[in-house]
């Protein structure tokens, strides 16, 4: 069955520090895949997203990801942590011509500390 | 281009009554979708709409339902509200339907 964990619920760090969410799937074939960011009370933001091609990703306000297939993972990081980049953040799969069956992650929301 | 567009931002209502959502998407998108988000399920999937067809449909009771409008133009409703019904509704559009969705900023229902 197609499904999205985000082992992580809940992950503070320092403001300058790394930061690393981790997120597997599964799923039949190879998916699109997704990194969504929702700060409280607002909708989703698109941070990037991965089809194919180069593993590695760059997005939006300096974010990262890197699919790796032998371990159906899809992490996303970012070297140094702002204090605005608290927010919960949500990895997603679906298949790529259609949203029929998008699965979201429960989400892990990030606090940073001063 | 402007983006999806939700109205109203935050809705208050009694159990019992009905509630209608609208959602605009981004110019040229034809499928919209509309998701709940709640702390205890978190996003699950109302149903799709594309081209004034509904596409595929969660797993929701009939009291939700909704609509596609000949400019893409989305509404949700809800008829009997009840308090779980409380959440975050968001919708979402894309091109053509594919999974790269961009999403609204949500309309806020408190059922009371």
């Amino acid at each position: 069955a197609q499904s999205v964990t985000q082992p992580d619920i809940h992950i503070t760090v320092s403001e300058g520090a790394s930061l690393e969410l981790r997120c597997n799937y599964s799923y039949g074939a190879t998916p699109y895949l997704f990194w969504y960011v929702q700060s409280p009370g607002q909708g989703l933001q698109l941070l990037l997203k991965y089809f194919s091609g180069d593993t590695l990703v760059q997005g939006i306000k300096g974010f990262e990801a890197e699919f790796k297939r032998s371990q159906s993972s899809f992490n996303l990081r970012k070297p140094s942590v702002h204090w605005s980049d608290a927010a919960e953040y949500f990895c997603a799969v679906g298949p790529p011509y259609n949203n029929n069956d998008m699965r979201f992650g429960a989400g892990t929301r990030l606090t940073v500390k001063p | 281009k402007a983006g999806v567009t939700q109205t109203p931002r935050y809705l208050i209502k009694t159990r019992g009554q009905q509630v209608t959502l609208s959602c605009s998407p981004i110019s040229g998108h034809r499928s919209v979708s509309w998701y709940q988000q709640t702390p205890g399920q978190g996003l699950q999937f109302l149903f799709e709409y594309f081209s004034e067809t509904q596409r595929n449909k969660g797993n929701f009771p009939g009291r939700f339902s909704g609509r596609q409008f000949s400019n893409s133009r989305s509404e949700m409703n809800v008829s009997t509200l009840e308090l779980g019904d409380s959440a975050l509704y968001l919708c979402a559009s894309s091109f053509q339907g594919t999974s790269e969705q961009f999403f609204g900023p949500g309309t806020r229902l408190t059922v009371l």
